[in-house]
């Protein structure tokens, strides 16, 4: 079984900009969550997603938004992107439930100048 | 509130020898807890998971982790590291619902 794909893998942008970050998930998996790591403030919840619908949202500005498709593959989006943006975005797909593992894909690493 | 510590942010041992990183939580119930392994410029591994029962849990790669409800404690264990073991490591609850929250990670550094 294919594990969690993410594309693109490394990304650069400039601030000001707005980038779109995509997920597919493990095939039957309808969950997909989605985290920032940084050095200074680790790994943080931004949204998870469940039947196209956002069922979790994390502390984090409007800027940050997210959706999912039919299929549960699922897009972040950052409009306006700050340096403080730079970070390796994670995906996470499961089955949900509170018993159910979240499995990552290899993130996206956008860098903002 | 609802929290994970990892109180060492950087381990070194040497190959063979064994491991054990600490992970306490702060929860009013019983938590559900991860552990996950991160290799340089890759995603989450799972390593093992915690719900109920067995309080001594096996995992992948040799791991293994004892949950220890009086001492809020769920810390990881390997008798016997290898270099390919050398990676950040991180312990996680989802404290009921689906969102993850994190320790900050330990970074495990193996010396020949």
């Amino acid at each position: 079984k294919a594990g969690v794909t993410q594309t693109p893998r490394y990304l650069i942008k400039t601030r000001g900009q707005q980038v779109t970050l995509s997920c597919s998930p493990i095939s039957g998996h309808r969950s997909v969550s989605w985290y920032q790591q940084t050095p200074g403030q680790g790994l943080q919840f931004l949204f998870e997603y469940f039947s196209e619908t956002q069922r979790n949202k994390g502390n984090f500005p409007g800027r940050f938004s997210g959706r999912q498709f039919s299929n549960s593959r699922s897009e972040m989006n950052v409009s306006t992107l700050e340096l403080g943006d730079s970070a390796l975005y994670l995906c996470a797909s499961s089955l949900r439930g509170v018993r159910s593992e979240q499995y990552f894909g290899p993130g996206t690493r956008l860098t903002v100048t | 509130a609802q929290s994970v510590t990892q109180p060492d942010i950087h381990i070194t041992v040497s190959e063979g020898a064994s491991l054990e990183l600490r992970c306490n939580y702060s929860y009013g119930a019983t938590p559900y807890l991860f552990w996950y392994v991160q290799s340089p410029g890759q995603g989450l591994q799972l390593l093992l998971k915690y719900f109920s029962g067995d309080t001594l849990v096996q995992g992948i790669k040799g791991f293994e982790a004892e949950f220890k409800r009086s001492q809020s404690s769920f810390n990881l264990r390997k008798p016997s590291v290898h270099w390919s073991d050398a990676a950040e490591y991180f312990c996680a609850s989802n404290f009921g619902n689906e969102k993850l929250t994190f320790g900050t990670g330990t970074r495990l550094t193996i010396i020949p």
